[in-house]
């Protein structure tokens, strides 16, 4: 399948703090990445969708200005974590979707990046 | 309403064994679905997808069977190992570029 690289892997960070995470699609042209937020032993949760070129959609319930996403390029989204403080310890995962090619339809993920704020 | 932090619900099953792992969907307009495995600590990694116009489909030592009717999917394993000890999520979209709706996943766990 394509390739998905986010890093860093893991980052522990004091509060107040403001933590950058990148997605990189390796292999293909990501028109839209996606950003998930995982806790312990559940689901993951979408906090937004990011078109190359364009703002970012976010869901309902996601602070915009806490969350920043940046989709600048085919193959590369950030995910900046601003301020960050305790609650925002999470697994973040991201994926990547294309409108063709061998992702089309099928969004592979990134190995996601643990967050953890003192 | 269902609270935080419920646990996974929990399948074991002795190796060499096949598995069956179950989900309901709630969009009769999903036009796709897909399942997903994840180990502890690690992305979700694709296993196999379906079309809603299919109700089978088969891979290597999976099979998803889709049921549009009660809404549901599974995921068979075949002769299951101890490597595919994971998490297994459904999830499902409709057609275009919209994000992918996770189910609740269940946890699999191969006995030696």
């Amino acid at each position: 399948g394509a390739v998905v690289s986010q890093h860093p892997s893991r980052v522990i960070c004091k509060s107040g703090t403001s933590v950058k995470i990148e997605c990189r699609s390796l292999d293909f042209q990501a028109t839209t990445m996606f950003w998930y937020r995982q806790f312990p032993k559940q689901s993951l949760m979408l906090m937004a969708t990011s078109n190359e070129g364009s703002k970012a959609t976010y869901e309902q319930g996601v602070e915009k200005d806490k969350f920043l996403i940046n989709h600048a390029s085919l193959t590369l989204s950030t995910l900046t974590v601003t301020s960050a403080h305790p609650e925002d310890s999470s697994f973040y995962i991201c994926s990547a979707g294309s409108t063709g090619g061998r992702a089309k339809n099928i969004q592979y993920f990134g190995a996601g990046t643990r967050l953890s704020v003192l | 309403g269902e609270s935080v932090g419920l646990h996974l619900p929990t399948l074991s099953v002795q190796e060499g064994d096949n598995s069956i792992i179950n989900c309901a969907y709630s969009n009769s307009a999903s036009d796709y679905f897909i399942w997903y495995k994840q180990e502890s600590g690690k992305g979700p990694q694709f296993i196999i997808d379906i079309r809603s116009n299919m109700d089978k489909r088969q891979g290597q030592r999976v099979t998803v069977l889709l049921n549009k009717t009660v809404k549901h999917l599974s995921l068979q394993i075949a002769a299951t190992q101890p490597g595919d000890s994971a998490v297994y999520f459904c999830a499902e979209k409709d057609s275009g570029n919209t994000p992918l709706v996770f189910g609740k996943g269940t946890r699999l766990s191969v006995i030696a």
